[in-house]
């Protein structure tokens, strides 16, 4: 079964802070994505990527970077973090494109921003 | 773009009995249906995909799609207080997955 780990679980961060959040898939998945999942709103897409070097936009891809440095590693960075960034974050990974083929998720890491 | 949302927002169902949960889309044109459950503290397990009108089955979750009626449900037959969680119900649409907000399922015991 898909493996998709994200660190840290949890982060607390001020405002204008730089948060750094990490995953992780050992599948050998081409695909991976960030998603922010808010009350009211289900799960957004921020960034995706199709390969190491890759970078994709998603929906709501202001105040996010994310860098894929290979094909097992994705990392969301917020380098002036705001409020409204305080969501749950999920990572997926999968073996074709968005939509196509079922997304591996990790756990989440919850980030509130002060 | 599509619109997707669940109902209703919280549910409580007694051990046992069947739990119904829906969900609309604005586009029919989709072909590519997903119900997933969250459980606090972890990630998005999906439970059944479906891609064509009728029924899908899946162990003890049933997933009914009419597109006509821009509608797909889940019942979950026999549910047990670990079925408690979050739904969610995801439709695909220009190689993207639109998610619901999703409905908190609370199974008494």
């Amino acid at each position: 079964e898909a493996a998709v780990t994200q660190s840290p679980r949890n982060k607390v961060t001020v405002t204008g802070g730089n948060v750094t959040l990490s995953c992780r898939q050992t599948n050998s998945h081409n695909y991976m994505y960030w998603y922010r999942q808010d009350t009211g709103h289900g799960l957004r897409l921020i960034h995706y990527s199709y390969g190491a070097g890759n970078l994709q936009i998603g929906d709501v891809p202001d105040g996010y970077k994310a860098t894929r440095t290979t094909q097992e590693d994705f990392f969301l960075l917020l380098e002036l973090a705001s409020p409204s960034q305080t969501s749950l974050y999920f990572c997926a990974s999968s073996d074709v494109r968005l939509g196509n083929a079922e997304q591996f998720f990790g756990p989440g890491t919850r980030l509130t921003v002060l | 773009q599509q619109k997707v949302q669940q109902s209703p927002e919280s549910l409580t169902v007694s051990e046992g009995a069947m739990a119904s949960l829906n969900c609309t889309f604005s586009d029919g044109t989709s072909n590519n249906f997903r119900w997933y459950r969250q459980h606090s503290a972890k990630g998005l397990e999906v439970l059944v995909s479906i891609f064509s009108d009728g029924e899908k089955e899946e162990g003890r979750f049933t997933a009914h799609l009419n597109r006509a009626n821009l509608h797909v449900s889940l019942h979950i037959r026999e549910p047990q207080p670990s079925d408690s969680a979050v739904y969610l119900c995801a439709v695909r649409s220009n190689y993207q997955l639109i998610w619901g907000s999703g409905t908190k399922l609370i199974i008494k015991p």
